[in-house]
């Protein structure tokens, strides 16, 4: 079994400061873990993913997750937010194997970027 | 590379109709297909998975006879909601995953927005 917890279904920050989503799973078995973008009424673009490789991923558009097994977190940050990150943000994990690899998707984090 | 289209982006259709919604793989060959539904300001819910050329698998508390997935070909999937009623209006998207690729891989498509009246 596997689960995603994403700590706030909103986010508000100023243009330039810091970006912070946090994503916490739970899997039976070690997971992959992604963050996925989504614009209104588009489908999901991937930002990054955690294949157990490095614990800190670099994504697209600057941001990056950092993958930390004792917290069981995947948390994303950007540095300085642009407007243009205004969006949709889901983590999802993806524990089993082979063709059992689903994902699961947390709630889902909507950022607002203000001027 | 690994572009993956809906279509149509948005129908309308009529309490009592079926409508029938295109998922295609334009430039890889996906194996399995996947079909979720997203409510607003919800998450994705899987409903079902399709590998091409044997039936879908659908999720717990998911009617198959009224979501119906075909995955004829590597390059198609279709969703049908049969007998569609207003709470059936939801976003749709699906995703596609190539043989060759990770098992994680998937693509997502645009999503497709049905309004039921």
């Amino acid at each position: 079994a596997q689960s995603v917890t994403q700590l706030g279904s909103h986010v508000s920050v100023s243009e330039g400061a810091l970006v912070l989503l946090r994503c916490n799973y739970s899997s039976s078995v070690p997971p992959y873990l992604f963050w996925y973008v989504q614009y209104p009424n588009q489908g999901l673009q991937l930002l990054l993913k955690y294949t157990s490789a490095a614990t800190l991923v670099k994504g697209i558009n600057g941001f990056e997750a950092e993958f930390k097994k004792s917290e069981t977190s995947f948390h994303l940050t950007k540095p300085s937010a642009h407007m243009s990150d205004a969006a949709e943000y889901f983590c999802a994990v993806s524990g089993g194997s082979g063709s059992a690899r689903q994902l699961t998707f947390g709630s889902g984090t909507q950022l607002t970027v203000l001027p | 590379g690994a572009v993956v289209s809906q279509h149509p982006s948005r129908v309308i259709c009529k309490s009592g109709t079926s409508v029938k919604i295109e998922c295609r793989s334009l430039d890889f060959q996906a194996t399995t297909m996947f079909w979720y539904r997203q409510f607003p300001k919800q998450s994705l819910m899987l409903m079902a998975t399709s590998n091409e050329g044997s039936k879908a698998t659908y999720e717990q508390g998911v009617e198959k006879d009224k979501f119906l997935i075909n995955h004829a070909s590597l390059t198609l999937s279709t969703l049908t909601v049969t007998s569609a009623h207003p709470e059936d209006s939801s976003f749709y998207i699906c995703s596609a995953r190539g043989g060759g690729g990770e098992a994680y891989e998937q693509y997502f498509g645009p999503g497709t927005r049905l309004t039921v009246t």
